[in-house]
Formats: C-alpha cells, structure tokens, sequence
C-alpha cells in the first residue's frame, strides 16, 4: 500500500516559535495533500486542504497566516506553524490522495505531536 | 448541515462479535469509509463502501445503504488488540471527508 511520511514524529518548541512539519508521500504521487488537527479524545479536524502547484484552501475558523501550507512537489507537502502557543499543543496529522491505488483513499502520515511550552 | 452519527463508546467481550452503526447525512455522497484509530497513532483504513450491502475483509465487515444513509461496521472474534477508536467519514459531492466523532471500543477479557 502507499506510505506518507512525516517528520518530525514529535516536536516540543517554546511560545512564539514556529515549527514545520514535513508531509511526505514515499511511493506515489500526491496530487492533493489534507492536513488534520487532533485534540485528545476528539475526532480528526480538517485544517486545510492543498493541492500540488496552487494555494491550500483552509476550513473556516482555521487561520492561514498562522498555519503556513506550501504543497511544492507532488511528494512533499509542509505545514508551518508560526507564532505557536500553549493552545497549539495537538495532534496534527497529513494524509495524501493521488492517481493511483484505490480511487479516493486518503492515506495517512503517522501524525505529529505537537506540545508548546 | 453535514452531521455523521456513531456511539461514543461501547464495550465488548474478547472471542465475541461487536456491531458499531454509524448514520450520515452529507450533500451528495461519493463513498464512506471505516478507520480504526489507536490511541496516540494515525488511522488506518478498514473498509470503504460505496455501493450497498456487505464487504467483508477477513474478521472484519462493512455493510452500507445509501438510502438509510447507514453504514456499520462488524467485528468477529473479537481480540484485545481491538480496542482501538473507530472512525466512520463519508465523502461528500465534493469529494471532501466528513468525519464521525468515533467510537471507542473497549474489549474486556
């Protein structure tokens, strides 16, 4: 089956720094990249959507200027997050869909813990 | 609105057969998928659907109707490594998943 990557796995950063996250797709080619958000013992959260070459549509409350998607290739996709604060701390996850394999499956990355001191 | 509807938890016995229903109401509907989800990892597909009836993958099967706007998902013989969320999501007319809250199934001895 199709593998993403993601790196960090985990991260810790202090108030007001910013982290990127890597979203990698191993073996296929990634034409639209999703970004999720989750909270403990709550449901996955789309935060944007992004497909190769154009600008990532974000769902609404989700705040762009803070949370910087650039989908460059059809392999790697990142998530920045500027400015991180305490309330920041979450689960973010990345999951890619491309040309091949089963039509519209999403594959999932194995997620990213963030926690903001 | 989008709503997708599933019991928030439920419990069950190792070696038995537990059902977990999920009902949907989305604009348009392009396919519903089962994720199972352990706590502090990524889902992983279990199943999708985008015809009606029963698709069954080993001990664990999938049932839809399009026209109930319901799906379950069924789990046999059941193991400990089974406790786990499982999330029901239903791809809408614009091919976007709707998530489910999940249902945290807990399995006892």
């Amino acid at each position: 089956g199709a593998v993403v990557s993601q790196h960090p796995s985990w991260v810790i950063c202090k108030s007001g720094t910013s982290v990127k996250i890597e979203c990698r797709s191993l073996d296929f080619q990634a034409t639209t990249m999703f970004w999720y958000r989750q909270f403990p013992k709550q449901s996955l959260m789309l935060m944007a959507t992004s497909n190769e070459g154009s600008k990532a549509t974000y769902e609404q409350g989700v705040e762009k200027d803070k949370f910087l998607i650039n989908h460059a290739s059809l392999t790697l996709s990142t998530l920045t997050v500027t400015s991180a604060h305490p309330e920041d701390s979450s689960f973010y996850i990345c999951s890619a869909s491309g040309t091949s394999g089963d039509s519209y499956e999403q594959y999932f990355g194995p997620g990213t813990r963030l926690t903001v001191t | 609105g989008q709503n997708i509807d599933q019991p928030t938890e439920m419990t069950a016995t190792e070696g038995a057969i537990v059902q977990i229903n999920c009902t949907y109401q989305t604009s348009g509907f392009n396919g519903l998928f089962w994720y199972q989800q352990h706590a502090g990892e990524a889902p992983t597909f279990l199943s999708y659907n985008v015809l009606d009836g029963l698709e069954e993958k080993g001990r664990f099967s999938s049932f839809l109707s399009r026209s109930k706007g319901y799906s379950y998902l069924l789990l046999k013989e059941l193991q400990m490594k089974d406790s786990a969320s499982y999330l029901c999501a239903v791809m809408d007319s614009n091919y976007q998943l709707i998530w489910g809250a999940g249902t945290k199934l807990i399995i006892k001895p």
